[in-house]
């Protein structure tokens, strides 16, 4: 089992420009999030899903889009990159609401 | 704000010695989950303790919880160099779905 994946690992954009991150989790969660985490900070969530075709929002959505048509695949879109997104976003899944989340390794984002 | 508070933001101590660090929140919870976050890392679990529940072992790990003053404390005992990492604490508020989490607390083992 790999887990929950997250492609890629880093990535350089220039304001303005757009990007998907995926995440991919092969343990059949229906439950999965995506974070960002700032330096010094906790992490905090921006949208998360409850199960294919389904999407909410978090704490922090603004500037932010997701997908998940697929059970095992949730996308994190940015469509107008601001530097103020320059951060580690971290994808999670969960197999029953509010339990235990497994998280990827991470993805990289610098806007300039 | 966050709704989990972490105390201290860092804690050094030597090989061998016992790590305490506090987590405080502020609304009702149904469980309060640990973490642990190597440098460049993904978070990892590593214990979930309900708001029924007082306190849990796992390995070298114990963790309690007190629903009246709103806080937990994760000990680890014996700590080895590996231990290096940020711990953060999250929770599930009561009748809640989402999993808020604390600043974390960075903690250095020295050899």
């Amino acid at each position: 089992n790999a887990g929950v994946t997250q492609t890629p690992k880093f990535r350089v954009l220039k304001t303005g420009q757009s990007m998907t991150l995926l995440c991919a989790q092969d343990m059949n969660h229906e439950y999965m999030y995506w974070y960002r985490q700032d330096p010094g900070m906790g992490l905090r969530l921006i949208h998360y899903s409850v199960g294919e075709g389904t999407t909410a929002k978090g704490e922090v959505p603004d500037g932010y889009n997701v997908s998940r048509l697929k059970k095992q695949n949730f996308l994190l879109g940015l469509e107008s990159a601001a530097p103020s997104q320059t951060s580690v976003y971290f994808c999670a899944s969960s197999y029953v609401r509010g339990e235990t989340q497994y998280f990827g390794p991470g993805t990289r984002l610098l806007v300039l | 704000s966050q709704q989990g508070e972490e105390d201290p933001q860092a804690l050094s101590i030597q090989e061998g010695e016992n790590a305490t660090m506090n987590c405080s929140y502020k609304t009702s919870i149904n469980n309060l989950q640990w973490y642990r976050q190597n440098s460049g890392r993904g978070l990892v679990h590593l214990i979930l303790i309900r708001s029924n529940e007082r306190e849990k072992h796992s390995g070298r790990l114990r963790v309690t919880l007190d629903t009246s003053k709103k806080s937990s404390s994760l000990l680890i005992t014996a700590s080895r160099a590996a231990d290096t990492a940020s711990y953060f604490c999250a929770m599930i508020k009561a009748a809640g779905n989402k999993l808020t989490f604390g600043g974390g607390t960075r903690v250095l083992v020295k050899p």
